[in-house]
């Protein structure tokens, strides 16, 4: 199993441009998440979905969209990239929303910079 | 709504000195706590969870971390550590029952760079 892949790993954005961060996932997993992380604030949730066709928002969703077509796919979206979304992004799943017993399966990361 | 406070940005120690990662947080309901770490330029791991039963919960590696609810607290701790365990630690909470629609996710604290130097 691969597990989470996300990619790509890194990446320069102009301000204003758009992109999809890519993420999949091969453990039939029903819950995955998307954070950022930002230096001193931890990792806080853009959007989630607990299976195909549901999503929902996290604590800091604008700019950032979301679709979950099939269970492995879970893309985030960035419309019209600024420079307060250079950040670390990670991709999450696990089996289900509660499911806690294995924890979270995290990717690891792919890293924007916006100029 | 849920928080998490990790009390310290920063924690240098010695290899085979003892070291504590405070975790503090904020929830009116029951909850899961979690220790992710993760090693430069990684993803996060799963350290060790509270879920239920023993309030005292143990890694493989050596951590371990006690659940407390009066104080609301869920510190982490290793009576020596290595330089393989120089990394970033993070404290996470999450609800435990499906009341709300924050039913399952994690919310994680600031995070604390444990430096463990020779």
């Amino acid at each position: 199993n691969a597990g989470v892949t996300q990619t790509p790993k890194f990446q320069v954005l102009k301000t204003g441009q758009s992109m999809t961060l890519q993420c999949a996932q091969d453990m039939n997993h029903e819950y995955m998440s998307w954070y950022r992380q930002d230096p001193g604030m931890g990792l806080r949730l853009i959007h989630y979905s607990v299976g195909a066709g549901i999503t929902d928002q996290g604590e800091v969703p604008n700019g950032y969209n979301v679709s979950r077509s099939t269970t492995e796919d879970f893309p985030l979206r960035l419309l019209s990239a600024a420079p307060s979304q250079t950040s670390v992004y990670f991709c999450a799943s696990s089996y289900s929303p509660g499911h806690h017993y294995y924890g979270y399966t995290f990717g690891s990361g792919t890293r924007l910079t916006v100029v | 709504a849920q928080s998490v406070t990790q009390l310290d940005s920063q924690v240098p120690v010695f290899e085979e000195a003892p070291v504590e990662l405070r975790c503090n947080y904020s929830s009116s309901v029951s909850v899961y706590l979690f220790w992710y770490v993760q090693y430069p330029n990684q993803g996060l791991q799963l350290l060790l969870k509270y879920l239920s039963g023993s309030t005292l919960v143990e890694s493989i590696n050596g951590f371990e971390a006690e659940f407390n609810k009066s104080q609301t607290s869920f510190h982490l701790r290793k009576p020596s550590v290595h330089i393989s365990d120089t990394a970033e630690y993070f404290c996470a909470v999450s609800h435990s029952n499906a009341g709300g629609t924050s039913y399952g996710k994690l919310t994680f604290g600031q995070g604390t760079i444990l430096t463990v130097h020779p």
